[in-house]
């Protein structure tokens, strides 16, 4: 079936460092790909997303190209900053699927320190 | 800005209870989750809900759950008799729903049950 494999946590970095978040998945047909962002306390907010291959989502800094020939979804922001430490999750809506469910990856907590 | 809002924050209950976890979805949305997250584990979808039935449900989803929307605003996920692995961060979400294209769901803070 359907899945998403993101790299292990927890990533820990210093503020103005390069994030990448690494992500995978396995799917059939043209999945869309997205990132969620869950902060302390916090429902899962979406980050960025892309709908087809080479797509390019961003948002608030941060990027991920939709890479159908490496089944990949990584996501990098150029200089973390503090108030970016969240848990970050991966995710995939089947092509099939009319009814719109989301396939998480496990998700990968980030903490930047100052 | 309008949210998903889910209460109780955090349930506790004895092994064999009954539970209700209540949303309330964003007023304009048609489509309505519900997601758990086992402490450690995966975010992972429990069933899909559009226009007062079920569109989808995954094998965890068996007899013991059920979900209703009761009135125009509610949107419920029951436990009959709940057990210790139903112990969860469960997440109500919802989406607008349009012809074409695909709608960003907004997901609630979550409800975490501890079965004890």
């Amino acid at each position: 079936g359907d899945s998403v494999t993101q790299m292990e946590g927890p990533v820990t970095l210093s503020e103005e460092a390069f994030l990448t978040i690494n992500c995978t998945y396995t799917a059939t047909g043209y999945p869309s790909l997205f990132w969620y962002v869950q902060y302390p306390g916090e429902g899962l907010q979406l980050l960025l997303k892309a709908t087809k291959a080479d797509d390019k989502g961003s948002n608030k800094g941060f990027e991920a190209t939709y890479r159908k020939e490496t089944t990949s979804f990584h996501l990098e922001k150029g200089s973390v900053q503090v108030s970016d430490s969240a848990v970050y999750f991966c995710a995939l809506s089947p092509t099939y699927n009319q009814g719109g469910k989301l396939i998480f990856g496990q998700g990968t907590e980030l903490s930047v320190k100052p | 800005e309008p949210e998903v809002t889910q209460t109780p924050s955090h349930q506790v209950t004895q092994m064999g209870q009954e539970v209700i976890l209540r949303c309330v979805p964003i007023s304009n949305h048609l489509y309505f989750y519900w997601y758990r997250q086992i402490l450690g584990q995966k975010v992972e979808f429990l069933v899909s809900f559009y226009n007062n039935e079920i569109s989808e449900k995954s094998e965890i989803f068996d007899d013991q759950f059920s979900v209703e929307r009761p009135d125009g605003s509610n949107f419920t996920l029951k436990i009959r008799s709940t057990k210790l692995e139903d112990s969860a961060m469960y997440f109500c979400a919802s989406r607008m729903g349009a012809a074409g294209g695909y709608n960003e769901q907004f997901f609630g803070p979550g409800t975490r049950l501890t079965v004890l």
